[in-house]
């Protein structure tokens, strides 16, 4: 079963523009982790956040995480054609869950 | 630093067969998760290893099962295969339980 439900499923935007994906889940976690999947392929790892944490910075990817609301949200600005993917946000509970993920297009 | 190998890329079995899949982790890494990926289920859980020790396990049948060497590479095995063992099943290493974990590109599997 999903410990992670992610919103929207897809996201269609233009380029320059912000992406924002949510993620919420259902029990305590250690960590969060977002990943990006490209067409079927490997995952990369964008950025683990803990429980403790409440924001992280890389690049131009910030995630919050609210333990509270049991969710998180990734945000990605001023985006790129380059960004088009599948965003997964996984709970780390001693193993690591991941949500349905949402697929993010970038139109040039 | 090499990546996370895994071998075969793409394989295709018939039903009843049995399948193994190899993973070798990045090096240091002791710890090797194994996930199952399909259109219907999304990412799923199977099992996680840790110094040779299966540390977790997910709710897959005994059919599948998996192991790890002193070296750290690990196999997994899917025996009796069946049409919905159709999937990329990936493979992800980790310098320790619970960290970030990085993923190699996955053995796509296609059972006719």
């Amino acid at each position: 079963s999903q410990q992670g439900e992610e919103d929207p499923q897809a996201l269609s935007i233009q380029e320059g523009e912000n992406a924002t994906m949510n993620c919420s889940y259902k029990t305590s976690i250690n960590n969060l982790q977002w990943y990006r999947q490209n067409s079927g392929r490997g995952l990369v790892h964008l950025i683990l956040i803990r429980s403790n944490e409440r924001e992280k910075h890389s690049g131009r990817l910030r995630v919050t995480l609210d333990t509270s609301k049991k969710s998180s949200s990734l945000l990605i600005t001023a985006s790129r054609a380059a960004d088009t993917a599948s965003y997964f946000c996984a709970t780390e509970t001693g193993k690591l869950i991941f949500g349905q993920g949402t697929t993010l297009q970038v139109k040039p | 630093k090499a990546g996370v190998t895994q071998t075969p890329r793409y394989l295709i079995k018939t039903r009843g067969q049995q399948v193994t899949l190899s993973c070798s982790p990045i090096s240091g890494h002791r710890s090797v998760s194994w996930y199952q990926q399909t259109p219907g289920q999304g990412l799923q859980f199977l099992f996680e290893y840790f110094s040779e020790t299966q540390r977790n396990k997910g709710n897959f049948p005994g059919r599948f099962s998996g192991r790890q060497f002193s070296n750290s590479r690990s196999e997994m095995n899917v025996s009796t295969l069946e049409l919905g063992d159709s999937a990329l099943y990936l493979c992800a290493s980790s310098l320790a339980l619970g960290e970030t974990q990085y993923f190699g590109p996955g053995t796509r599997l296609l059972v006719l």
